[in-house]
């Protein structure tokens, strides 16, 4: 029932890039992405709704294809403060039921 | 204000206990949301409100019941737990259920029954 993410872990020099993927099998109203470091709260970083709209933080880019079923989170000239565990969130058409995949795990190093 | 509070930040309890674990928000979010996350895995939603009012309750067993005082507030009280229910339960709230809404989340409780 999850939506599967790729790849499941990511080892980065600071400077580098990196795309994390999200695939659902059923037809998805909008995509989530959070990131989690250790301890803490998941922060929300940016919604895909059907239909092209986006929100999110100006520094993180994503796309979501509707046909495919897919999201892409686009992590450019990374940071330390990258670091941590992103989540790719799934909404169907219950309202306010979003299914979370496992995680992607990325390290950045200095 | 994006802040979602939750107290206690720890819990330690027997599996005979009671105990309630609390969050609060000032967003004027009218959907709030329990989640239980084991290490190294995603949350799991549990319960999510709306206006105040039960809207999911995803087959969670009875041992977990959730109370929304006011649109500020959301309770989880906690009875005859297991050991296997050892979590972070994170609360989130969201403007409202569409599928637009972000989801803030707190700091979570992390939950120890012994």
């Amino acid at each position: 029932q999850q939506p599967v993410q790729s790849p499941q872990a990511v080892i980065l020099r600071e400077g580098e890039d990196a795309v994390i993927n999200c695939s659902s099998s059923k037809a998805l109203y909008s995509v989530h992405w959070y990131r989690q470091k250790h301890g803490e709260a998941p922060v929300f970083l940016m919604i895909l709704l059907k239909g092209g709209e986006q929100k999110g933080h100006d520094k993180i880019s994503a796309s979501f294809n509707e046909k495919k079923q897919q999201s892409s989170l686009y992590l450019t000239a990374s940071q330390l403060s990258y670091s941590g565990t992103y989540f790719c969130g799934e909404r169907g058409s219950t309202l306010g039921r979003l299914y979370f995949g496992r995680g992607t795990q990325l390290t950045v190093w200095p | 204000d994006t802040e979602v509070t939750q107290t206690p930040k720890h819990l330690v309890m027997g599996m005979t206990n009671k105990k309630s674990l609390k969050c609060e928000q000032h967003m004027g979010h009218r959907a709030m949301y329990w989640y239980k996350q084991k290490a190294k895995k995603p949350p799991e939603l549990m319960f999510v409100y709306s206006y105040e009012k039960l809207s999911i309750n995803e087959s969670v067993p009875s041992r977990f019941s959730p109370e929304c005082p006011n649109s500020s507030l959301l309770n989880l009280h906690l009875h005859a737990l297991q050991p296997e229910d050892s979590a972070l339960y994170l609360c989130a709230s969201s403007q409202d259920l569409s599928s637009g809404s972000e989801q803030y989340f707190g700091p979570g409780t992390r939950l120890t029954v012994t």
